[in-house]
């Protein structure tokens, strides 16, 4: 079955960057875009940014412009998602998310990686 | 960006009973490129409407979106005791950035 596997928890100092892992499995890597989204404890949901896997145009939300850095590797089938210069303000957890056409949504999303900034 | 704007933030109600959840977007939605997602705690969303109306894979017909233009809403015909989470809106149409609404609860009365 189709299968989005993130990277484990991590813990960050202010300042420092992150990257993140999304493996994807039981479909082909080159046909569906992936999404970043995340959520800080207790509140909603925040669509980051998102990469074509065939070819890897991205587009990014204006707030993580040039903060972020979101990649995609075909021969292992996995995007990264890197955001750098962390604040405490960037806890939260990360999901990536597969979106298989113009007109769905985000249809299988990953387990979420736990990111915690603290000094 | 279009803002998207849920209401209400908390709906109470009873196993059994229907649910409507509205989703105002402050511009017209492009090709009605709405979904719906539903998370329970500690939990991934899960994609239940896409394209304002159309149900997700596996997705039980007690669940049904509506709406075009600037307003959307999801419904539940009659709820579930599973039914109970945090639903979530999301616009995809257009150029990106590709908003969520700050999210409705759906808790047991």
């Amino acid at each position: 079955q189709v299968q989005l596997v993130q990277s484990g928890a991590e813990v960050k100092k202010p300042g420092a960057s992150l990257k993140v892992s999304c493996k994807a499995s039981g479909y082909t890597f080159t046909s569906y875009g992936i999404n970043w989204v995340r959520q800080a404890p207790g509140q909603g949901l925040e669509w980051m940014g998102w990469i074509t896997a065939y070819n890897g145009n991205t587009d990014y939300a204006q707030k993580f412009q040039g903060r972020v850095t979101m990649t995609t590797d075909t021969s292992t089938s996995t995007t990264y998602m890197e955001l750098r210069s962390l604040r405490s303000d960037d806890t939260a957890v990360y999901y990536c998310a597969n979106r298989p056409s113009a007109s769905y949504g985000l249809e299988v999303w990953g387990q979420g990686t736990t990111v915690t900034v603290s000094s | 960006e279009i803002v998207l704007t849920q209401s209400p933030g908390t709906l109470s109600l009873s196993p059994g009973e229907r649910a409507t959840l509205s989703c105002r977007a402050s511009q017209s939605v492009s090709n009605h490129y709405l979904a719906w997602y539903q998370q329970k705690p500690g939990q991934a969303p899960r994609l239940l409407i896409y394209h304002a109306s159309s149900r997700a894979t596996g997705i039980p017909d007690r669940f049904s979106g509506s709406g075009s233009g600037t307003d959307f809403t999801l419904t539940i015909s009659r709820l579930e005791p599973e039914d109970f989470a945090v639903f979530y809106c999301q616009q995809y149409g257009g150029s990106p950035p590709w908003t969520f609404g700050q999210g409705t609860k759906v808790e047991i009365k």
